[in-house]
């Protein structure tokens, strides 16, 4: 199984912040790599997907970048409602496994 | 607009089966992974499994072969079978949709499903 490691675990910002999570793999996946972004008691819901490329809807502060093994989500400019859990997967094989996430808290 | 509707029992007794389905509306069946996922408390997030519309099926080893995924076409549902469940296995559960214009990344989930294990 390929392994996902997110760093941070937790992440305190404000408001207007920029920040960036990384996520590794244990082994290269190429840019089969997703974040997805969930709130409490709610659904995940899918940010970027191939690495880098942003999903339908989703707003231009988010980005993604990487290949191989290392991967960031970078945020720019905070908005309150991007205060959420942050979780990467790799689809590059099954199983298709996901970092433990990154909890990013209001500072 | 693609939908997924899930349902099944959400309080179990150890050693019972969990059965859950999920309802896809409002698009084509073919042609992608339909997944199970799922969420124990304050944890992260653990796939189950995949199935395609053929019955070709990926399950997550560390579930240790207590799982079945199967589909209905004619009806646009799948289904999980997670026997021999444990407290273990509390979680609330999801399904969603991976799609190929995605590189299988998951568009679409269903509103998930609170299963608690508990005798």
């Amino acid at each position: 199984d390929i392994q996902m490691t997110q760093s941070p675990s937790s992440l305190s910002a404000s408001v207007g912040d920029r920040v960036t999570i990384t996520c590794r793999a244990s082994r290269s996946i190429r840019t089969y790599l997703n974040w997805y972004q969930q709130k409490p008691g709610q659904v995940p819901k899918l940010l970027i997907f191939d690495g880098s490329t942003l999903h339908s809807g989703v707003a231009s502060r988010f980005s993604g970048s990487g290949s191989g093994t290392e991967f960031t989500l970078t945020i720019n400019s905070l908005q309150p409602e991007d205060f959420a859990t942050y979780s990467c997967q790799q689809t590059y094989s099954t199983p298709r496994t996901f970092g433990q996430g990154t909890k990013l808290e209001i500072k | 607009q693609v939908q997924l509707q899930q349902w099944g029992a959400g309080l179990l007794k150890p050693s019972e089966t969990l059965s859950l389905t999920c309802a896809v509306s409002g698009g084509s069946f073919s042609g992608y992974y339909w997944n199970w996922i799922r969420q124990p408390p304050g944890k992260g997030l653990e796939w189950i499994g995949d199935i395609t519309h053929t019955g070709s099926t990926n399950d997550n080893p560390s579930l240790q072969s207590r799982v079945t995924i199967s589909v209905d076409t004619s009806t646009g549902q799948f289904s999980l079978k997670l026997n021999s469940v444990t407290a273990a296995d509390t979680a609330v559960y999801f399904c969603a949709r991976g799609s190929p214009a995605t590189g299988d990344a998951m568009d679409v989930w269903g509103q998930g499903t609170t299963v608690t294990v508990s005798s």
